[in-house]
């Protein structure tokens, strides 16, 4: 099954763009790149996944490399609410359906 | 429309002590997941259901963990003669399917603590 290397902490500046980075060297061509975050004392929340196009969506943009080794989490306009552990997961082979969390970045928005 | 919701959201008991935590998952969502999470840790699977095929357990602990989803819907899972390291948040998931092309959505978890 794929892994995922993510910094431990990034910082960001309200209202700035966040940009959180993934490595996936190991992913299959059939294995998508998922990103969640978990809040404080909450459950973790889906935001978007991808196979090999950028996609977009309400909450953020993802961009996956040509060669799909890494990809990068946009938060367009990050707010205080922002703040959270994000997690980049590569959905496991077809045999395996669990998703494989690693220990995410933490995110901190500053005012 | 109501999201995963799982109870209690907290759980104090005694060493030695079964437990039961529930899940209910969103309406529709024919896959069920049981994740747990220790202290500054990522999500370790316990086991998955999907409609009326046999669950997989492969990641269940011990044996004294278990789990039953009645009538397609709502999910128990029960740890019996509870011990200090089962201390965790237990987080269930529901997803539409299963398909690994369908996200999973959560609930907030019960934090089990075992004294």
């Amino acid at each position: 099954d794929a892994k995922t290397t993510q910094p431990t902490s990034m910082d960001c500046a309200e209202g700035r763009a966040a940009n959180l980075p993934c490595n996936h060297s190991t992913i299959s061509g059939n294995e998508y790149v998922y990103w969640y975050r978990q809040i404080h004392s909450q459950g973790p929340q889906y935001i978007i996944h991808g196979l090999k196009n950028n996609e977009t969506n309400e909450m953020a943009s993802l961009i996956i490399t040509e060669d799909r080794k890494s990809s990068t989490l946009i938060l367009p306009h990050a707010t205080l609410r922002d703040t959270a552990v994000y997690y980049c997961i590569v959905r496991a082979s077809e045999s395996n359906y669990q998703l494989i969390w690693g220990a995410g970045t933490k995110l901190i928005i500053k005012p | 429309g109501a999201g995963v919701s799982q109870s209690p959201s907290n759980k104090v008991t005694e060493k030695g002590k079964d437990v039961e935590l529930r899940c209910d998952p969103i309406s529709g969502h024919t896959a069920l997941y049981w994740y747990r999470q220790s202290l500054g840790q990522g999500l370790e699977f316990l086991i998955y259901f999907q409609g009326n095929s046999a669950p997989d357990k492969s990641g269940l602990p011990s044996d004294r963990f278990s789990a039953e989803r009645t009538g397609g819907s709502v999910s128990t899972l029960t740890i019996q003669r509870t011990q200090q390291e089962d201390s965790a948040v237990y987080l269930c998931a529901s997803s539409l399917g299963r398909g690994r092309y369908q996200p999973q959505h959560f609930g907030d978890g019960t934090r089990l603590s075992i004294l």
